[in-house]
């Protein structure tokens, strides 16, 4: 079984179409998070969930809106797609966000490629 | 702001050899990781080592720490042509609640046969 499983693996799509992404973790894990890797591999945090509260939200465009139904699922929709987009996402889980053991350990799904033409 | 910078960009050795990648990064943190990253495929977590722990060893992996010069340094030896991968740094800032890692840039690593 994938601990942490994202669909769709690619996705090709015109600028201006709006689209998402889905997680799920088997984990158990209480926290998941969205991290996007551009084309020179830069990961950058852009959302993290906690037990389906928003905890993270780096400067991302609000044409990205995230949203976690459970603590085992957590989505990504992207609205009014543009070139600049096109990029890796990663969904990623750990077991807490670290806060009593200082620990946080990433298991990461692997990956979405969105390509905006 | 980014907080892991990988050194070097890339890296390629011959099967056998060591091959040692080195982090830096900005500010206190509480733990730093490292992650590897085959072509194509999501990150795996290798190893994790807290601010107050200066070395740790994962079976051909050594990790140290230097938490005066912000600097962290990952040795893999008797490297194999399965170690082919991206290597990566993070870090969670010192005070940070929220779990947020910071991930570097990488280093990529090719290990001829």
């Amino acid at each position: 079984d994938t601990a942490v499983s994202q669909t769709p693996k690619y996705l090709v799509t015109q600028m201006g179409n709006d689209k998402s992404i889905k997680c799920e973790q088997n984990l158990g894990h209480d926290t998941m998070y969205w991290y996007k890797q551009d084309s020179k591999k830069f990961l950058k945090i852009m959302f993290s969930y906690n037990n389906k509260e928003l905890i993270i939200n780096e400067t991302v465009p609000n044409r990205f809106s995230p949203k976690s139904p459970d603590k085992a699922h957590l989505n990504l929709h992207i609205n009014s797609l543009e070139l600049g987009d096109s990029a890796v996402y990663f969904c990623a889980s750990s077991r807490d966000r670290g806060s009593t053991t200082g620990a946080n350990v990433l298991t990461f799904g692997a990956g979405s490629r969105l390509t905006v033409l | 702001s980014q907080q892991g910078e990988e050194d070097p960009q890339a890296l390629s050795i011959q099967e056998g050899e060591n091959a040692t990648m080195n982090c830096s990064y900005k500010t206190s943190i509480n733990n730093l990781q490292w992650y590897r990253q085959n072509s194509g495929r999501g990150l795996v977590h290798l190893i994790l080592i807290r601010s107050n722990e200066r070395e740790k060893h994962s079976g051909r992996l050594r990790v140290t720490l230097d938490t005066s010069k912000k600097s962290s340094s990952l040795l893999i030896t008797a490297s194999r042509a399965a170690d082919t991968a991206s290597y990566f740094c993070a870090t969670r800032h010192g005070s940070s609640n929220t779990g947020k890692l910071i991930f570097g840039q990488g280093t990529t690593l090719q290990v001829k046969p």
